[in-house]
């Protein structure tokens, strides 16, 4: 039982380039979380999902894009990078048995230059 | 909107001593959970302690305790007989449990550090 894991650990992007960041949980979740953390901050969502199939907006969605395909695997896209996304991502996951105890994964070190 | 508050940017005290971390929240929302994230350096956000709005009995993790004042909208960390390992931010976060799962809404943090 991995919980939750997210690919890759570390990137450094260029402005302008794209990637996605993979999130994948084995505890059969309903709900996932993508959430960045900057220095001095604490987590901010950036999309949620409640459901495969189904995606919302956060606190800050600007310039990410997500897509649950799959109940087990939650992606987050940059388009077009900015420096501003420089940052750690963090995924959870929680169940829908109302605990709403969230999992989280290790994080994403992610840095645009 | 959900705010929440931690007003400790950083504390620090002797091992074995007990420590109270702040938090203050502000919502219209009557149904609630507040959590107690811990982050250590390696960076892995665990869960300390959660505690029910609606329950009036303050939530108790082996030495992490807490004390719920809901009229008051504090919620604040006590750690009994501190340890080194206790070192590592501290995160005070808010989840709306009436309206759906929209996520976690964080502060800003407090640093603990332990000394030997």
């Amino acid at each position: 039982n991995a919980g939750v894991t997210q690919t890759p650990k570390f990137r450094v992007l260029k402005t302008g380039q794209s990637m996605t960041l993979l999130c994948a949980q084995d505890m059969n979740h309903e709900y996932m979380y993508w959430y960045r953390q900057d220095p001095g901050m604490g987590l901010r969502l950036i999309h949620y999902s409640v459901g495969e199939g189904t995606t919302a907006k956060g606190e800050v969605p600007d310039g990410y894009n997500v897509s649950r395909l799959k109940k087990q695997n939650f992606l987050l896209g940059l388009e077009s990078a900015a420096p501003s996304q420089t940052s750690v991502y963090f995924c959870a996951s929680s169940d829908s048995d109302r605990s709403y105890e969230q999992y989280f994964g290790p994080g994403t070190r992610l840095t645009v230059t | 909107a959900q705010t929440v508050t931690q007003s400790q940017p950083e504390m620090s005290v002797q091992e074995a001593e007990t420590v109270t971390l702040s938090c203050t929240y502000d919502t219209s929302e009557n149904n609630y959970y507040l959590f107690w994230y811990k982050q250590p350096p390696s960076r892995q956000m665990i869960l300390v302690i959660r505690q029910e709005a609606y329950k009036q009995q303050n939530a108790t993790e082996n030495r992490f305790s807490v004390n719920f004042q809901k009229a008051a909208k504090s919620f604040s960390l006590k750690i009994s007989d501190s340890q080194l390992g206790d070192t590592a931010m501290y995160f005070c976060a808010f989840f709306r449990s009436g309206g759906g799962a929209d996520g976690l809404t964080f502060g800003k943090g407090t640093h603990l550090i332990i000394q030997p």
